[in-house]
């Protein structure tokens, strides 16, 4: 099973918006409402950012947003901070046996 | 608040079988699922599967089935992971973690522990 299709890299400025893609199939990304984010800093264990496609766990800032549009789903975090830079995981169910799979990870970096 | 430990040992030799503990505290094992995934250095996050609490529902990562097995000690709220036939490849940070009822996310992590294939 393929991993999703995430840009290696991405960079913003203080204050500005970034959108992170991430690319699957029907058979995941497009066919299921299971999209999941992860933010990871160096060092540290992933943690849950947005769940299916849409939703932000309690205690998640209202900076980061989750949307799809067919078998590609992005992560756009707005008024860029510099504690934001970190990489960032796209996950989602697929139909095949995988179950779950990842996205192959972006790096933010804040200029 | 739900807080989710590794355990096991740092250094295994290669061929024999790397054993890993999740230690699950603020929350009892009996509900939920609970997964086990990976990270090679420098790469990033491999899924291997979750068990139900049970321990009679399990659903591996097919390109590690083969050699995964996990299981749930309800008495002791833990759950492991054994990881037969392990090569330098299998070097990586592993980590807990715990999915939600049929949720496709992980919503409590580990903070991971590293293990080391190496003779």
């Amino acid at each position: 099973q393929s991993a999703l299709t995430q840009p290696a890299s991405v960079t913003g400025s203080p204050g500005q918006s970034i959108t992170i893609s991430c690319t699957g199939t029907s058979s995941d990304v497009g066919g299921y409402n299971y999209v999941c984010w992860y933010q990871q800093n160096p060092g540290k264990a992933p943690k849950l950012l947005i769940y299916d496609v849409t939703n932000r766990p309690s205690g998640v800032s209202n900076r980061f947003s989750g949307s799809k549009s067919g078998n590609t789903a992005s992560l756009t975090i707005s008024g860029l901070q510099a504690d934001d830079e970190a990489d960032y995981y796209c996950s989602s169910y697929t139909s095949s046996d995988s179950y779950i799979i990842f996205g192959g990870g972006t790096k933010l970096t804040v200029l | 608040q739900v807080q989710l430990q590794e355990s096991g040992p740092g250094l295994v030799k290669p061929s024999e079988t790397l054993s890993l503990t999740c230690t699950v505290s603020g929350a009892s094992i009996t509900s939920d699922y609970w997964s086990w995934i990976r990270q090679p250095p420098g790469k990033g996050l491999e899924w291997f599967g979750y068990i139900y609490y049970t321990g009679t529902a399990a659903k591996y990562n097919p390109s590690l089935e083969s050699r995964v097995t996990m299981s749930v000690d309800r008495s002791k709220n833990q759950f492991s992971l054994k990881l037969t036939s392990v090569t330098a490849a299998d070097t990586a940070v592993y980590y807990c973690a715990r999915k939600p009822d049929a949720k496709a996310h992980l919503d409590v992590w580990g903070k991971g522990t590293t293990v080391t294939v190496s003779s």
